[in-house]
């Protein structure tokens, strides 16, 4: 069974510039979580999405969006982009409600020059 | 809402030697505990959680981890470490109640464990 599939792997964008990370779940997954990771702050959650619907969300600013498809692949999004913006975003996901065990991608190494 | 302490952020050992990566976590009435892996340019790879019953919890690449109520602790160890082993190890936590319908778990800042020959 493939694994979660995050594109691109790599990225650099400009201060003001706006961006679109994309994740593939692992087949039959229908939760997808999106972490932004940075050595200054660790690990901190963005959202996540179950069936198309946005069901929790830490503590970032409205520039961070995201989006799920009836697929189950999400997307996520940042306008605006600041200098502190420049993180590894992981994605991850899971069976569904009740499942403990999230499964992570490779993540996104987003740059903001 | 949860946090969760790793006491060490870098901890250096040589090849066959035992080590433990601590953590902790604010006390809650009950929680759900995990041990992540992360390798260079990878993504995090889950290597044992603790969800009920025996408090001792054995992993993936001969690790285990020992739930400790009363201390809120959650420690990692493996009795013999290999080179393979060097890689950044986070503990996290999640209360075990829904919020919004699933458990979001808080992660630690990460040990980077590092292995010498």
């Amino acid at each position: 069974k493939a694994g979660v599939t995050q594109t691109p792997r790599y990225l650099i964008k400009t201060r003001g510039q706006q961006v679109t990370l994309s994740c593939s779940p692992i087949s039959g997954h229908r939760s997808v979580s999106w972490y932004q990771q940075t050595p200054g702050q660790g690990l901190q959650f963005l959202f996540e999405y179950f069936s198309e619907t946005q069901r929790n969300k830490g503590n970032f600013p409205g520039r961070f969006s995201g989006r799920q498809f009836s697929n189950s692949r999400s997307e996520m999004n940042v306008s605006t982009l600041e200098l502190g913006d420049s993180a590894l975003y992981l994605c991850a996901s899971s069976i569904g409600t009740r499942d403990y065990e999230q499964y992570f991608g490779p993540g996104t190494r987003l740059t903001v020059t | 809402a949860q946090s969760v302490t790793q006491l060490d952020s870098q901890v250096p050992v040589f090849e066959e030697a035992p080590v433990e990566l601590r953590c902790n976590y604010s006390s809650s009435v009950s929680v759900y505990l995990f041990w992540y892996v992360q390798y260079p340019n990878q993504g995090l790879q889950l290597l044992l959680k603790y969800l009920s019953g025996s408090t001792l919890v054995k992993g993936i690449n001969g690790f285990e981890a020992e739930f400790n109520k009363s201390q809120t602790s959650f420690h990692l160890r493996k009795p013999s470490v290999h080179i393979s082993d060097t890689a950044e190890y986070f503990c996290a936590v999640s209360d075990a109640f829904l919020r919004g319908g699933s458990y979001i778990p808080t992660f630690g800042r990460g040990t980077s464990l590092i292995v010498h020959p």
